[in-house]
């Protein structure tokens, strides 16, 4: 079982460009997260997905939009980037909201 | 108040020694209570998950839980320098707006010869 797998690891964009970081699970978990990662802020929630179809805000979800395309899969798009979303970029997922979530790699994200 | 808070560290521990991890939540409504490990560089890593009241064991890891009081820590005994790492605590309340699905900033501890 490979977990959970984000694509890219790296990536540097211009601000204004847009990009989809992918993520995808084998563990058949009902829940996935997108979260982001900024020095001396913690994790912050950008959006959640309870299942196959719905999606709801997290704590900093403007600039962002997500698709659960199926049970699987959990992408996490921007539209326009800007120098502040400059961050670390992690997807998890868990069997249900309050259960472990396990982690993917990361998507170190650069916007200049 | 934050809503969830930890100490940020670094907490210096002397190989061999207990290390104490401590974390307060605001949330009343939790019901799951997780630590994660990170290492620097790479992702977190569940460690502990605790439901109840009271201790949880597991191997050199030890989690205490207190709902009353909003207190949840983490006691790593025989300290390694390979614990050295940041510990994020994550409270969970089932009922709550995925806007609270939050995570405490984390602990450094760094192990030391």
């Amino acid at each position: 079982n490979a977990g959970v797998t984000q694509t890219p690891k790296f990536q540097v964009l211009k601000t204004g460009q847009s990009m989809t970081l992918q993520c995808a699970q084998d563990m058949n978990h009902n829940s996935m997260y997108w979260y982001r990662q900024d020095p001396g802020m913690g994790l912050r929630l950008i959006y959640y997905s309870a299942s196959e179809g719905t999606t709801d805000k997290g704590e900093v979800p403007n600039g962002y939009n997500v698709s659960r395309l199926n049970k699987r899969e959990f992408s996490l798009r921007l539209e326009s980037a800007a120098p502040s979303q400059t961050s670390v970029y992690f997807c998890a997922s868990s069997e249900g909201r309050d259960y472990e979530q396990y982690f993917g790699p990361g998507t170190r994200l650069t916007v200049t | 108040q934050k809503e969830v808070e930890q100490n940020s560290g670094p907490l210096s521990v002397p190989e061999g020694a207990i290390a104490s991890l401590n974390c307060t939540y605001s949330d009343r409504g939790s019901q799951s209570f997780f630590w994660y490990r990170q290492y620097s560089g790479k992702s977190p890593e569940l460690i502990m998950s605790i439901y109840s009241n009271g201790d949880k064991e597991d191997g050199r890891f030890t989690a205490q839980l207190n709902k009353a009081s909003q207190y949840v820590s983490l006691l790593i005994r025989d300290s390694q320098p390979s614990d050295s790492a940041t510990y994020l605590c994550a409270p969970r309340n089932l009922y709550s707006s995925a806007s609270k699905i939050i995570f405490g900033s984390g602990t450094r501890l760094s192990i030391r010869p």
